[in-house]
């Protein structure tokens, strides 16, 4: 079992709509959770980090946590086309600061 | 951007030459990471570094040594490359790795692809 997972999509979202994007995780001990943001080509930008269970806004970016669950989503609303790229989702394990992360979810944003 | 950079930012090498891959940063990090990036597998760690001196090793380290003789310098060597070290190698940074801290969040290099003939 992956300790990490993704949906790989794409997912295509129509510019201006709610794009929702998941990520389950499999060690319960995780504190830490993160969402990266990567152009083609470009390396992983750090755009949310979440610590406590709720929600997390910053500007379009909303991260939600539920440790019970053991599952973090990203929403961005008002979707633009520059939003186009992979969204990957880290998770803290606690040992050493190691992040262990999914396989990422390709965003589409369609004028 | 966060001070990182990686040295070089493409290589193109054969099967069996040693090959160095070189991070530098002046954020004055504690920790810093490699990790590679290839399709269908993601983001995997290799090595990472907890100060000078001191490194352990990350899910994917065979084939992989580091060294960290400076707080700003971390060192990934590829002792003989194989075809299946063809990657994207990320170099990343950190404050402080503990748990519920907001400083443990990782910033990244530019990345180095890497082509191994």
């Amino acid at each position: 079992q992956k300790e990490v997972e993704q949906n790989s999509g794409p997912l295509s979202v129509p510019e201006g709509a709610i794009a929702s994007l998941n990520c389950t995780y499999s060690d319960r001990v995780s504190q830490s959770f993160f969402w990266y943001r990567q152009y083609s080509g470009k390396s992983p930008e750090l755009i949310m980090s979440i610590y406590s269970n709720g929600d997390k806004e910053d500007g379009r970016f909303t991260a939600q946590l539920n440790k019970a669950s053991q599952y973090v989503s990203l929403l961005i609303r008002d979707s633009q086309p520059s939003d186009s790229a992979t969204y990957l989702c880290a998770v803290n394990l606690g040992t050493g600061g190691k992040l262990i992360f999914g396989q990422g979810t390709e965003l589409s944003v369609k004028p | 951007d966060a001070g990182i950079t990686q040295s070089p930012r493409h290589k193109v090498t054969e099967t069996g030459t040693p090959v160095t891959l070189r991070c530098h940063q002046t954020e004055n990090h504690r920790y810093m990471y490699w990790y590679r990036q290839d399709p269908g597998h993601g983001l995997r760690l290799i090595h990472y570094s907890y100060g000078v001196k001191d490194t352990d090793k990350g899910e994917v380290s065979d084939g992989y040594s580091v060294s960290r003789s400076k707080t700003e310098d971390f060192l990934l060597t590829l002792e003989s490359a194989t075809s299946s070290q063809t990657s994207v190698y990320f170099c990343a940074i950190s404050e402080s790795p503990g748990q519920g801290i907001g400083n443990n969040e990782q910033f990244f290099g530019p990345g180095t692809r890497l082509t191994v003939l």
